[in-house]
């Protein structure tokens, strides 16, 4: 089936450091590729996506490419900062039933020291 | 701006008592979902629904049943609580069920079962 894995953690880094968080994909079809970022305490935020093979997805001077020759949706930031803290998600989209639905990796804790 | 709110936050059960998890969202979205966070396991899809009336199961949808009664409202149901579900538990919402990644988290609700 579809399936996630992505970088164990703890990854710790000092501030402006360069981070790279590995994921990979398995799945059937075309799926879209996504990071979710989870700071402590709350819910699940969309960082970043992308649709299609060969985008680009970019917010807050995060980065990840989709690379369907890898299978890999790989998640990169050139100079870390203390609020960057958070637990990442890599995510895919596929259709099941009548809905799409995410699936997600375990998730990589970010700690960055100042 | 309430977006998804999930009620309660923590809850304490003892084995084979029963609770209800509610969320709600005031952004008029058709799907909806309830996730469980487990350490190192990601986020595993509970069950869902894709509109008013309907529910469907997702990976995990043993020991909980659900109901959507009002668009607005997703009920996650456990009929007699297990330790193997003490877990935290997350509500999502979404427009185009999960086609555009845009899911909407709450801030998730605590459960522990002794």
């Amino acid at each position: 089936g579809d399936s996630v894995t992505q970088m164990e953690g703890p990854v710790t880094l000092s501030e402006e450091a360069f981070l790279t968080i590995n994921c990979t994909y398995t799945a059937t079809g075309y799926p879209s590729l996504f990071w979710y970022v989870q700071y402590p305490g709350e819910g699940l935020q969309l960082l970043l996506k992308a649709t299609k093979a060969d985008d680009k997805g970019s917010n807050k001077g995060f980065e990840a490419t989709y690379r369907k020759e890898t299978t890999s949706f790989h998640l990169e930031k050139g100079s870390v900062q203390v609020s960057d803290s958070a637990v990442y998600f890599c995510a895919l989209s596929v259709r099941a039933g009548s809905a799409r639905q995410l699936t997600f990796g375990s998730g990589t804790q970010l700690t960055v020291l100042p | 701006n309430a977006g998804v709110t999930q009620t309660p936050k923590f809850r304490v059960l003892k084995t084979g008592q029963s609770m209800t998890l509610l969320c709600a969202q005031d952004m008029n979205h058709e799907y909806m979902y309830w996730y469980r966070q487990d350490p190192g396991m990601g986020l595993r899809l509970i069950h869902y629904s894709v509109g008013e009336g309907t529910t469907a199961k997702g990976e995990v949808p043993d020991g909980y049943n659900v109901s959507r009664l009002k668009k607005q409202n997703f009920l996650l149901g456990l009929e007699s609580a297990a330790p193997s579900q003490t877990s935290v538990y997350f509500c999502a919402s979404g427009r185009t069920g999960g086609k555009s990644g845009e899911l909407f988290f709450g801030e998730g609700s605590r459960l522990t079962v002794l």
